[in-house]
């Protein structure tokens, strides 16, 4: 298995609060994503990195910040949870072009109440 | 606007029957057309990675194939074992990885 590991695995938070999610990989690879998995709609990207410092948006990044400070580790952070952030949230990796088989973490059930 | 679109949402199939999964897509730019398969409960797991027009990929019972517009992945003979959800994903020139909302099998013995 890919070297990709996210935690917490399960979190329950209050409304207003902040959360920080983790996500680790032992790969080296360059490119690293965030998605939200909700019934209906799918994986939809957050946000996303192609490399230490290097972030950009993806489709749903309202409500969410990311830092990658080291190649290994790429933070989502929640700035004040909301209701409508109950999700389940996967982290991604790849090595980039013509190496694009992207390894999943096993995701983080956030509730937010 | 970057979109994939997976169809049928669901597919019913009895054991043995082969069918087609469709993915259509409207990108900028497609550095590559993924296939995933996911259970219940867990994160995506790679099927396959198609790079240009007129390549296939096998694997066991699944094959799939890619156009300048959309990928299929064909089931021959599906066992109930192959009952998941299938997902498609796109990486686009930048490098986003956007995804379908797949396509849910459930195979009857």
């Amino acid at each position: 298995d890919a070297g990709i590991t996210q935690s917490p695995r399960h979190k329950v938070t209050e409304t207003g609060t902040p959360v920080t999610l983790r996500c680790h990989q032992t790969e080296n690879h360059r490119y690293m994503y965030w998605y939200r998995q909700d019934p209906g709609h799918g994986l939809r990207l957050i946000h996303y990195s192609y490399g230490v410092k290097d972030t950009d948006k993806g489709e749903v990044s309202d409500g969410y910040s990311v830092s990658r400070s080291k190649t290994e580790d790429f933070l989502l952070t929640l700035e004040s949870a909301t209701s409508s952030q109950t999700s389940v949230y996967f982290c991604a990796i790849t090595g980039g072009f013509m190496n694009t088989e992207a390894f999943f973490g096993q995701g983080t059930r956030l509730t937010v109440v | 606007e970057d979109q994939v679109t997976q169809s049928p949402e669901a597919l019913r199939l009895q054991e043995g029957e082969s069918s087609s999964l469709n993915c259509s897509y409207t990108v900028s730019g497609l550095r590559g057309l993924f296939w995933y398969r996911q259970d219940p409960g867990k994160g995506p797991e790679f099927l396959f990675t198609l790079y240009s027009a007129g390549e296939e990929k096998e694997k066991e019972r699944l094959k799939a194939t890619l156009t300048k517009k959309e990928s299929f992945l064909h089931i021959t003979a599906p066992k109930p074992e192959d009952s998941a959800t299938y997902l498609c994903a796109v990486q686009t020139i930048p490098d986003k990885l956007i995804f379908g909302t797949g396509t849910r099998l459930q195979v009857f013995p």
